[in-house]
């Protein structure tokens, strides 16, 4: 079975611009979860979607929004890129929305220029 | 305000010695709490959890402990192997909210 797959791999931007970042998870979960890495530290909690619904949102500038699709897909999007945007943006899938261990997707190496 | 703490950037262990990685936490209302592991160019693996009803937890080769009292969890490997080098992250949520991600420390297992 395929696990979370996130696409692309790897995407460099100029400041400014706008980005999609987009995210299928395994097959059967509902819940998904957006983090942040940037170099040197953990993941920091972005969003989670369950059922289509926002269920959590971390302490991010609108700038940043997610949607999720009825087959539980979901994309990141972010505005009005900053260079201290640059960072692995790492997608995790959960069978539902408060289940504890949560399955990670290889992440998007962002690079904004 | 970083939650929760690894203040060991980094560990080298001998293979088949004990590795015992740290994490302090600040937040009381942490009510269950994880181990990652991350290869480089991969996400995270969920390796082990605890809940805040108990203070120990046992899978194979790793042990999760927790000190409620003192804020503090650690993750024993035992024995470590060298495909045990890699990022280890713990990371907390309170009530199945959000997770809150430690720094990482980086484990090295020489042969």
């Amino acid at each position: 079975d395929a696990g979370v797959t996130q696409s692309p791999t790897h995407l460099i931007k100029t400041r400014g611009q706008h980005v999609t970042l987009r995210c299928s998870p395994i097959s059967g979960h509902k819940s998904v979860s957006w983090y942040q890495q940037v170099l040197g530290q953990g993941p920091q909690f972005i969003f989670q979607y369950y059922e289509k619904e926002e269920r959590g949102r971390g302490n991010f500038p609108d700038r940043f929004s997610a949607r999720q699709f009825p087959n539980y897909s979901s994309e990141l999007n972010v505005n009005a890129l900053l260079l201290g945007d640059s960072a692995l943006y790492l997608c995790a899938s959960t069978p539902e929305a408060l289940r504890h261990e949560q399955y990670f997707g290889p992440g998007t190496r962002l690079t904004v220029t | 305000d970083q939650q929760v703490k690894q203040n060991s950037p980094s560990l080298s262990v001998q293979e088949g010695r004990i590795s015992i990685l740290n994490c302090d936490y600040t937040n009381s209302m942490f009510d269950y709490f994880l181990w990652y592991k991350k290869y480089p160019a991969e996400g995270p693996t969920f390796l082990i959890s605890i809940s805040s009803i108990k203070d120990k937890n046992e899978d194979g080769r790793f042990t999760v402990f927790l000190n409620k009292s003192a804020k503090h969890l650690s993750l024993h490997i035992v024995p470590s192997q060298p495909g045990d080098s890699a990022v280890y992250f713990c990371a907390a949520s309170a009530y199945g909210n959000q997770f809150y991600f430690g720094t990482g420390t980086s484990l090295t297992v020489i042969p």
